[in-house]
């Protein structure tokens, strides 16, 4: 299975300023690769398909790039309702794999 | 709009069984696949497998291999994950979501039920 490692784990930012948001997978999933946001108690919720294309009613402040093993989720100017954790997941290959997540916290 | 109810917090005994529903409505259920995906208090996302509502095949996690069932009925839109053998680590909530694509295997998801969750306590 294809493991999805995401870094850093937790991530302190300032409202107002920009966060990025590693996710590298142990081999090539080409574009194939998801982000979801997810606040507490809160069900998760798409952001980014096909490594770069925002979902509906995704607010463009949101962007992912990159493709094969490197991927990167861009927030500019971090607004008091993205601070949440922010799960990447593949979808190359069965099994689909998540990964262990980051934690965007207000500084 | 696409919406996916779950049924509601279920409370069972170790070994016992469990059997968590998800009605969809809003799209033409047979179009699309549906993940179940499950979190631990505190913990990430853990795919659990798929099944296709168009031809009823299945892909299950190895680790749950064995001990899961995902079925569809197609007369009442809904989608099935029963889990076996239940252990306290498989205390979690349970969230079915749908393919992000029209017929298409391995899929973003989009969207999420609200969740169920699942008590495993003696």
């Amino acid at each position: 299975e294809i493991v999805m490692t995401q870094s850093p784990a937790t991530l302190s930012v300032s409202p107002g300023e920009g966060a990025t948001l590693s996710c590298r997978a142990s081999q090539s999933v080409s574009s194939n690769l998801a982000w979801y946001q997810q606040k507490p108690g809160q069900t998760p919720r798409l952001l980014i398909y096909g490594a770069s294309t925002r979902a509906t009613g995704i607010p463009p402040r949101f962007s992912g790039s990159g493709s094969g093993t490197e991927f990167t989720l861009t927030i500019t100017s971090l607004q008091s309702e993205d601070f949440a954790v922010y799960y990447c997941q593949h979808y190359n290959s069965w099994p689909l794999t998540f990964g262990g997540g980051t934690k965007v916290e207000i500084k | 709009q696409v919406q996916l109810v779950q049924s509601g917090a279920e409370v069972k005994k170790p070994g016992a069984s469990v059997k968590v529903s998800c009605k969809a409505s809003g799209y033409t259920f047979t179009s699309y696949g549906i993940s179940w995906v499950r979190q631990a208090p505190g913990q990430g996302l853990e795919w659990m497998g798929w099944i296709s509502s168009y031809t009823g095949d299945t892909k299950y996690a190895q680790r749950l291999q064995g001990r899961v069932t995902m079925t569809t009925d197609t007369s009442t839109r809904t989608a099935y994950m029963e889990l076996r053998s239940l252990r306290s680590d498989d205390t979690a909530m349970y969230y079915c979501a749908r393919d992000g694509r029209f017929i298409a295997n391995l899929n973003w998801l989009d969207p999420w039920g609200q969740g169920t969750l699942v008590t495993v306590s003696s």
